[in-house]
């Protein structure tokens, strides 16, 4: 979907690193979620923010962290508390009506160097 | 907790053949459930969904079920093709508390041989 940039979209992590990963939306969304993807895996899910200045835990917090200071944008963090952080994320948004499916970016693609 | 499973988790169809996957899950306060496809290194794209007081849809060759008794609710390709092959992803959005999270099956991958 057009309307939600990540970026970047390849990133490399150094030991003891902590790096920001970009999630912009211009669908006017209140709701917005990180997933963690493995190879050949399902959608994990890290975070999630339902309005700006709020955000909850997801399944697998521990070693990210995020913040909401604008509605348009949620970006994820991945400290070095986080032992292994290769994979695919997932940003996505969605509204917050009935029947409101997510929209998903493009995703980036974390590796360890 | 909420819990949504899928199964199969892997499934092969020649070209031309049906195909069903199915989802179960876990809150009955459930009342939207869509599906995703996931081809190789993109993102989950919404391909249809269905409200909790609708039964069944349909879109072309695709069509989802809902059985809100038995908590399940499946999908349906019909005349397969190869461009088909992908993963998918059922998911159940609940409505209690507020959330608008939303509990994801673990996948199916869908092979079309031709």
């Amino acid at each position: 979907d057009g309307g939600i940039t990540q970026s970047p979209k390849y990133l490399f992590r150094k030991e003891g690193q902590n790096v920001t990963l970009s999630c912009e939306q211009n669908l006017n969304h209140d709701a917005m979620y990180w997933y963690r993807q493995d190879p050949g895996q399902g959608l994990r899910l890290i975070y999630y923010s339902q309005i700006v200045n709020d955000f909850q835990k997801g399944d697998i917090a521990e070693g990210y962290s995020v913040s909401r200071e604008k509605k348009e944008s949620f970006p994820l963090t991945v400290t070095s508390a986080q032992k292994n952080p290769t994979a695919f994320y997932l940003c996505a948004s969605s509204g917050t009506g009935l029947s409101q499916p997510q929209h998903f970016g493009d995703g980036t693609r974390l590796s360890i160097l | 907790g909420e819990n949504v499973e899928q199964h199969p988790s892997t499934l092969s169809v020649q070209e031309g053949d049906s195909a069903v996957i199915k989802c179960t899950y876990s809150d009955s306060a459930s009342n939207y459930f869509p599906w995703y496809k996931q081809e190789l290194g993109k993102r989950p794209q919404l391909i249809i969904d269905i409200r909790s007081n609708v039964g069944e849809k349909k879109d072309q060759r695709i069509a989802v079920t809902l059985n809100k008794t038995a908590k399940h609710f499946s999908l349906h390709i019909t005349e397969t093709q190869p461009e088909d092959s992908a993963v998918y992803f059922c998911a159940a959005r609940p409505s209690t508390s507020g959330t608008y999270k939303y509990i994801f099956g673990t996948g199916t991958r869908l092979k079309v041989l031709a």
